[in-house]
């Protein structure tokens, strides 16, 4: 089945810097690539998403990248602030058949430092 | 804006009882799904559900799970006789359609401590 790694585990920056959260896939048969942004016990909750008839897609500061060939995609986040301090995930879905299922990576906990 | 709601938030219950966890889908999605959270772990998917019947379920879903939708609103997963490990916070969530590339919205979770 479908495995997703997630890196880095963790991730401190400065408010204002860049933030980057990668992840790779291992079916080539995945085709939609969701981030969702978990704050301490709350629900996740997507911030942005990719198909993969799309390479890039960008929402204010946030950004989503993927690497169909090398199966792979990022999260890319710009201006931090701390806000932005929560675990994400990445998760990646087959789409076909029924398979609809997400499997998530490991998680990313970001700490944006005023 | 719609969510998905989920009761109760926390559950406490002795190894070895059954529980239910209750969830409603936003109202006009027809898929739903069932993850758990091991404490500081990723999100595992359980169970998918569609037409009255499950679409897939991982290895984690076994005999001791069962999912229903007894009405036109709620999702309900039970576990038949609750161990140690089945301790985690358990999300639902639904989508508006099955394909791969429909967002999935999830409730709060149900937090489940098993004694």
């Amino acid at each position: 089945g479908e495995n997703v790694e997630q890196h880095p585990s963790t991730l401190s920056v400065q408010e204002g810097d860049s933030a980057v959260i990668k992840c790779t896939y291992s079916d080539s048969a995945s085709n939609y690539f969701p981030w969702y942004k978990q704050e301490l016990g709350k629900r996740p909750q997507l911030i942005i998403d990719i198909r993969s008839n799309v390479g890039e897609k960008k929402d204010q500061r946030i950004a989503v990248t993927l690497n169909k060939t090398a199966k792979h995609f990022s999260l890319h986040i710009t201006e931090t602030q701390p806000e932005d301090s929560a675990v994400y995930f990445c998760a990646a879905s087959l789409g076909g058949g029924s398979n609809y299922k997400l499997t998530f990576g490991k998680g990313t906990l970001l700490t944006v430092n005023p | 804006e719609p969510e998905v709601t989920q009761t109760p938030s926390h559950q406490v219950t002795q190894m070895g009882q059954e529980v239910i966890l209750r969830c409603v889908p936003i109202s006009n999605h027809l898929y739903f799904y069932w993850y758990r959270q091991i404490l500081g772990q990723k999100v595992e998917f359980l169970v998918s559900f569609y037409n009255n019947e499950i679409s897939e379920k991982s290895e984690i879903f076994d005999d001791q799970f069962s999912v229903e939708r007894p009405d036109g609103s709620n999702f309900t997963l039970k576990i038949r006789s609750t161990k140690l490990e089945d301790s985690a916070m358990y999300f639902c969530a639904s989508s508006r359609q099955g394909r791969g590339t429909d967002t999935q919205y999830f409730g709060p979770g149900t937090r489940l401590t098993v004694l």
